[in-house]
This record gives structure tokens, C-alpha cells and sequence, in this order.
């Protein structure tokens, strides 16, 4: 069956550079969320989409910002990269009223 | 908004014994609770779930129990085996619409 694909696996970036995950969900599923997680920490929500529309916000920083296209891939865009933003970066998608399927994660390193 | 609390952090069991974890939410609007394993770097499982108008669940060796009166729900694996060794996460959300909300996570050591 398919799965959640994201891309790149692994990203490095120098501190105050920009960095773009992308997000490809499973066929037919309409909702995609994503969530960041710190080192020993939970995930993190940070923002989500319902059929191209932002449907919720979470904890994300105004340096970052994301948008959901007709294909339904879902990009991250992360500006003025900080060193606190290295992370692992998941991606979720679902039909309403199912489960959450996670991505393989993108790890982000901010050096 | 919600909030998950979770313990205990940190839980070590001989193997072939019982392991269990407890959770708490804060919002009674919360209605499907999930519960995760994660390996070191890789994406969150999902274990086993339950909905609020469940009391009991059970797949196998594990078994999630929900009050919804206490707003407590607990995860029971028994017969751990080393392969159970991961960080298990707790979550609370709402079927059909909202992001999941985690417990800051219990790190689950099964000795040998």
C-alpha cells in the first residue's frame, strides 16, 4: 500500500538559511498535518490542511509557513534557520474520520 | 487547548512481565485517543486506539483502557519482550478533524 513520502530524508543547513520539506500524502487522502520533534521530545503540531485550505495552526513560527497544491503535496518552508530548529520534521495525512499515517520524517540539521 | 500527561517517563520491566503506562487528558471534547511506539529516528507507530465510547480495547498482548469520567486512559502490554523496547506516546484528539496531541513520551526498557 502506499505510503506518506517525504523528501528530502535529510537536509543540513547553515544557521539564517532557508530550507523546503515536502510532503507527499497517501492517494485520496484529504487532510495533512505537520509536526516537528526536538530531541527526546514529543511531536510538536505545527500546521495542517484540509482539502488545500489551512485548517488549524499550531506552535509554528512566523519564520515558517506552509501551503497545500492541487495535487495535494504539502510544502514547509522554513526561513532564517535557527540552530533550535534542528529537528525531525513529520508529515501526516488521513481521510476524515481515520487514523493519522505518519511519513518517514525529514531530519533537519541547522549548523 | 488539550493538554496529555503522561507517565511514568522512564519504565523498566524484566521481560515476560507486565508493563503499564498511564495518561491523563485535560479536554472532554477529546474523543479518539492513539497510542504511538517510536524506535530511535524513525516515524510514530500506531500501536492500538480507542474511542471514546470504548472502555476497553485489546489487540493481543496489549490492552488500552479508557475513563472518560477521570479523563485517564492507560496502556497494558503484557508478556514484554525485548522487541517492546522503544518510547511509547500517548495522544489525545478529535476523530474526523483535529491534530494529535502528545504525551511528552515513556521510555520502555525491557531487561533481559
Amino acid at each position: 500500500a502506499a505510503g506518506v513520502i517525504q523528501s528530502p530524508r535529510h537536509l543540513i543547513k547553515e544557521k539564517r538559511e532557508t530550507a523546503t520539506l515536502k510532503c507527499y500524502p497517501i492517494p485520496r487522502h484529504d487532510t495533512v498535518y505537520w509536526y516537528q520533534q526536538g530531541p527526546g521530545q514529543d511531536p510538536q503540531f505545527l500546521i495542517s490542511f484540509y482539502e488545500k485550505m489551512q485548517s488549524d495552526k499550531g506552535s509554528i513560527p512566523d519564520r515558517f509557513s506552509a501551503q497545500q497544491f492541487s495535487d495535494y503535496h504539502s510544502e514547509l518552508n522554513m526561513s532564517s534557520l535557527e540552530l533550535g530548529d534542528s529537528a525531525l520534521y513529520f508529515c501526516a495525512s488521513r481521510q476524515r474520520g481515520d487514523e493519522q499515517f505518519f511519513g518517514p520524517g525529514t531530519r533537519l540539521t541547522v549548523l | 487547548g488539550e493538554n496529555v500527561e503522561q507517565h511514568p517517563s522512564t519504565l523498566s520491566v524484566q521481560e515476560g512481565d507486565s508493563a503499564v503506562i498511564k495518561c491523563t487528558y485535560s479536554d472532554s471534547a477529546s474523543n479518539y485517543f492513539p497510542w504511538y511506539k517510536q524506535e530511535l529516528g524513525k516515524r510514530p507507530q500506531l500501536i492500538i486506539d480507542i474511542r471514546s465510547n470504548v472502555g476497553e480495547k485489546k489487540d493481543q498482548r496489549i490492552a488500552v483502557t479508557l475513563n472518560k469520567t477521570a479523563k485517564h486512559f492507560s496502556l497494558h502490554i503484557t508478556e514484554t519482550q525485548p522487541e517492546d523496547s522503544a518510547v511509547y506516546f500517548c495522544a489525545a484528539s478529535l476523530v474526523g478533524d483535529d491534530k494529535i496531541i502528545f504525551g511528552k513520551g515513556t521510555r520502555l526498557h525491557i531487561l533481559p
